[in-house]
Formats: C-alpha cells, structure tokens, sequence
C-alpha cells in the first residue's frame, strides 16, 4: 500500500527564518514520482516539483530546495529566508499506479 | 493562473439533490482528474479520464460518476447528495501520456455546501 506522511501539521516561524517541511513515504513501486503542492489561503493547488524515483539529485529553486533521499523515502523541502507570501499549506504527493497526496502541513510565516 | 478552469466556483444546495460540477483542462492536455477535498478526508483522488475514457478510479463513491467530453471538457456529478459531501472539489489536467510521468496542473476548485 502507498502512503505519504506529514508529521507536521502546522509550523510557524518568524520571517527570514529557514524552514523545512518533512514528508515520509511508503510504496512497493519501484517507479514512482513525488510531488510537491503549494496551497495558499486562496485555496488553489499550485504545482512546485516533480521528482521520478531514478533521480536523487537535489533541486534547487530560488529559495526552495528539495532533498530526495531514498535510503529513508525522504523527499523534504525547505524554503530559505521565508517570507510572509510563503504562509499557505503545502501537500507532497506520491504517485505510483494511482496518487496519494500528504495531510499537508499549514506554513505560517510571520512578520 | 494553471490554465485549468472550473465553474462554478460555490454550489450551495440541499441533501438529496444532484449537482454537476464542470472542468476545462488546459489547451493540449487529454487527462483530466477529479479530487475531493475535505477537512476530514484530506486531499482524496477520485477518478482520472484520458481523451474520454476512464483511465483510473481512486475512492469515487457510486453516487458520484463523471464523463470526459469529446472536446475534453469534463463534468462531475453527484447525485443523492449527503451532507458529507461537503468539499472542495478539484479538477487537474496533465497532457496524460505514460501516466505516471504526468504533471497535473490544478484548477480553483469548486466548493460544494451541502445544507
């Protein structure tokens, strides 16, 4: 069975601070892709990387980084020098033969 | 703006009733997937249509059907509606080849209040 895992359900950190956001999963696939989403307070779902499971290299994208490690079936992300913008909730995904998205974990980022 | 639409943005209705919801993917884009999103249930896939087959079905209640038209458009619809239908739902469009190697773009959603 697939399953993804959030363990943080909301975190709040001061503006300009570092922060990372865990997400743990669990697939038998040995092809599979993980996702992240971004949600803000709007309510819709913004895409913000896709990683196939034969790629662990990490990404880096402005302020966001993401670290794929399949020893631990870790795909966590961090976002450098939050800002206030960065406040939403942020869904990670896996997709093997069907998608199975996290719980999310509420991200406020305060002024 | 993902290029994905979905009308209308609030349904507000009675139990019992039947609601069709609607969703244009993007320009070029064959698959288009549902999803339910509730406070209890989380982020839920309920079923995927590629150039107007059924591709995938996750956890799509019998109550619920929905279609893929030929010009890709897609509707949702949910009938003998129960007061936990109560969601956002979201339509998600990806060009929908290989399957698995998709990106799906989101749209705003449509949320559903059943009174």
């Amino acid at each position: 069975a697939q399953k993804v895992t959030q363990a943080q359900t909301e975190i709040s950190v001061v503006e300009k601070e570092d922060v990372t956001l865990d997400c743990v999963y669990e697939t038998r696939d040995t092809t599979y892709y993980l996702f992240w989403y971004k949600q803000p307070p709007s309510g819709e779902l913004v895409f913000l990387i896709r990683r196939n499971s034969f790629d662990e290299q990490n990404e880096i994208s402005g302020r966001y980084s993401w670290n794929f490690q399949k020893s631990t079936s870790s795909f966590n992300f961090t976002i450098t020098a939050s800002q206030v913008v960065d406040s939403a909730v942020y869904f990670c995904a896996l997709r093997g033969d069907k998608i199975i998205f996290g719980k999310g974990t509420r991200l406020h980022i305060l002024p | 703006d993902s290029g994905v639409t979905q009308t209308p943005k609030h349904l507000i209705t009675a139990t019992g009733q039947r609601v069709t919801l609607r969703c244009s993917p993007r320009s070029g884009d064959l698959s288009v997937y549902w999803y339910q999103q509730s406070l209890d249930q989380g982020l839920q896939f309920l079923i995927q249509y590629y150039n107007g087959e059924e591709r995938a079905k996750g956890n799509i209640l019998e109550r619920f059907s929905a279609q893929q038209f030929p010009d890709l458009h897609s509707e949702l619809n949910l009938s003998s509606l129960e007061l936990g239908d109560s969601a956002l739902y979201f339509c998600a469009s990806s060009v929908g080849l290989a399957g698995v190697a998709d990106t799906q773009y989101f749209g705003p959603g449509t949320r559903l209040t059943v009174l």
